[in-house]
């Protein structure tokens, strides 16, 4: 089944202990994305890559980190969570060659 | 910077009967994509309709379709027959067409509901 899947889907942490949240899709696609979502904001991006090893920022990568290492993965990394970064969070995949874009189920987290 | 606005938080609608979301947009560039996307409470994000800004024909998809009026940047969204399996979160979105770029730019949502 062609999915993007993200771990966890759920976690809590506290203010400053770094946290990876991982993003793997099965598709081959080329380009991935990461999105916050926070109520009566909409969905925000935060880094997307066009290939591996060629990331980028959206319009909110403070505090964030990615890479690109391979192309079915694209991790996120919060060296120094703090409560502001509590939201949920979207990965999501395109082929270069299609409109559509595939989003995983989200993980929620909260920094305390 | 791309700017995506939904100027209605909440919508309601009666089942069966017809609801209009609007989008508005800004941008400079001529060669764009702009998506309708629902969020049930499931929370997965589902394509509902894309339109391609070169395209003058509106696109439609089943109950779905859309008005899109590029001089005026506006993209509405127009859901027939409405179900109570439409009540969701909706949110406009733009992308640029030209190459380089990943960027999407998200509305801030309308939520539908879907009286019976």
């Amino acid at each position: 089944e062609a999915q993007v899947t993200q771990n966890p889907r759920y976690l809590i942490t506290v203010t400053g202990k770094k946290l990876t949240v991982t993003c793997s899709q099965n598709m081959n696609h080329e380009y991935m994305s990461w999105y916050r979502q926070d109520p009566g904001l909409g969905l925000r991006q935060i880094y997307y890559s066009m290939n591996v090893e060629v990331t980028d920022k959206g319009d909110v990568p403070e505090g964030y980190k990615v890479s690109r290492k391979e192309k079915r993965n694209f991790p996120l990394i919060l060296e120094s969570p703090s409560p502001n970064q509590t939201s949920l969070y979207f990965c999501a995949s395109r082929a270069r060659n299609s409109y559509e874009q595939y989003f995983g189920p989200g993980t929620r987290l909260t920094v305390t | 910077a791309q700017t995506v606005t939904q100027s209605q938080p909440e919508m309601s609608v009666q089942e069966a009967e017809t609801v209009t979301l609007s989008c508005t947009y800004d941008t400079s560039e001529s060669d764009y994509y702009l998506f309708w996307y629902k969020q049930p409470p499931s929370r997965q994000m589902i394509l509902v309709i894309r339109q391609e800004a070169y395209k003058q024909q509106n696109a439609t998809e089943n109950r779905f379709s859309v008005n899109f009026q590029k001089a005026a940047k506006s993209f509405s969204l127009k859901i027939s027959d409405s179900q109570l399996g439409d009540a969701a979160m909706y949110f406009c979105a733009y992308r640029s067409a030209s190459g380089g770029s990943e960027k999407l730019v998200f509305g801030k949502g309308t939520k539908l509901t879907v009286n019976p």
